[in-house]
This record gives C-alpha cells, sequence and structure tokens, in this order.
C-alpha cells in the first residue's frame, strides 16, 4: 500500500479481555516497529522486527504483550488480559532496511487502545 | 541510559512569528538526530534530520541546528502557520542502529 496502515484505528475492550492489533507495512519495508503513546508521552519502543523474526523485543512492558510477524509483511500485536494501564495509541511503523538514520521511518496513524 | 526530552512541554506563538522547539539529549555518543511532526490523531511524519558532524540544515522553512557542547537540538520554523499546529519530537539514533528514542515532545499552537 501507499502508507503503513493500523486496525482497528479506536478500539474499546473491557479489563482481563484480550486485544489485537494489526498493523500493514509499506510493500517491501523489511524492518517493522511496534511504539507505545501513552497520553501526552513520547513514544515508548516495544518491538523491532526484521523480516520475520524479532531482533529486539526489549520493549515489551510484560508476558501479556506479544507480536508476530507473517511473510515478512503484516504484524499483530496481541496484549492479554488487558489492564487499563495498557490504555494508549500503538504506532507501528516500517522502514526499508531497518536502519533508522536514513530518514525512512515511516508511521502509521496508530490504534488507539481503551480499556475500561 | 539514554534519555531525549524537551524544555518547554508547550510552546504557543502568533502566526506568522518564528518558532523555535528545544530539545535536550543525554547520549554524547549519538550520531543521528531527527524531528518527527504528529497532528491530531495521525502519526508522526518526518520533518528534518541531522547527523552528527553538522551543526545546521535547513529545509522548507524549518533549520534544525545542534550543538553537541551542549548536548542541544533545536527546530526552527519559520513564519509559522496554522498549519504548523501539532506537536514535535526530537528522536536521536539508539546505540542500536535500527532503533530511535524519543523524547516526550512540544505541543506547538498557533494563534491567528
Amino acid at each position: 500500500g501507499a502508507g503503513v496502515s493500523q486496525s482497528p484505528s479506536n478500539k474499546v475492550t473491557e479489563k482481563g479481555k484480550d486485544v489485537e492489533l494489526r498493523c500493514d507495512p509499506i510493500s517491501g519495508h523489511t524492518a517493522l516497529y511496534w511504539y507505545r503513546q501513552s497520553l501526552g508521552q513520547g513514544l515508548e519502543f516495544l518491538i523491532y522486527f526484521q523480516g520475520n523474526s524479532a531482533p529486539d523485543k526489549s520493549g515489551l512492558p510484560s508476558d501479556r504483550f506479544s507480536a508476530e510477524r507473517t511473510g515478512g509483511s503484516v504484524s499483530t500485536l496481541t496484549i492479554q488480559r488487558t489492564q487499563q494501564e495498557d490504555s494508549a495509541v500503538y504506532l507501528c511503523a516500517s522502514s526499508p532496511g531497518g536502519v533508522v538514520n536514513t530518514g525512512e521511518l515511516f508511521f502509521g496513524e496508530g490504534s488507539r487502545l481503551t480499556v475500561l | 541510559g539514554e534519555s531525549v526530552g524537551l524544555h518547554l512541554p508547550t510552546l504557543s506563538v502568533q502566526e506568522g512569528d518564528n518558532s523555535i522547539i528545544n530539545c535536550a539529549y543525554s547520549n554524547s555518543a549519538s550520531d543521528y538526530f531527527i524531528w518527527y511532526k504528529q497532528e491530531s490523531g495521525k502519526g508522526p511524519q518526518f520533518i528534518i534530520d541531522i547527523r552528527s558532524n553538522m551543526d545546521k540544515r535547513q529545509g522548507q522553512r524549518v533549520t534544525v541546528l545542534l550543538n553537541k557542547t551542549v548536548k542541544h537540538l533545536s527546530l526552527q520554523i519559520a513564519a509559522t502557520q496554522p498549519g504548523d499546529s501539532a506537536v514535535y519530537f526530537c528522536a536521536e539514533e539508539s546505540d542500536s542502529s535500527y532503533k530511535l528514542i524519543f523524547g516526550s515532545g512540544t505541543r506547538l499552537l498557533v494563534r491567528p
């Protein structure tokens, strides 16, 4: 596609439920990132994919968070047993090669998650 | 640890004036810095970047200044327009070349 696409754009869920957030990166981009943005805060790194593997998962806040990427394309971020503190905007980004000092890191519009 | 932060959380300017958004970083070894603009309900968009071997870089109506001595980065927007209203983030390349470390952002409000 023309840009990074994320779905759903908005998700409201009840505490304790599981949620899945989807990211379609720009076609041909091998690197994919998930960031989290809490209200009024900066972007917090969650995980980095190069192809289908995730060499850096260091930002995942707990074992309730997991992510996978298939076919070197679509990625899904799963949050199990959601908590209110999980409420945030989850941003996905992709880049052609996984080197960020080229200015070629493109973000989607995010999935806003609200946990009641 | 690495951190990137901003001095002013909110900046209000008159339309037509110049805006200056500041950012401090802590990793003196950082080689690459970038500014993003995030409009309400959208993802961050690239504005301008600069490498550590430069102290100034100009784009269209925007200039980034880098002072490595005091580890300070600034974004200057000339003749600020209503469409410039957004949150601006600075970011630096982490020790890992694949990852950016973001600051907390400055909200720019442009008064008509």
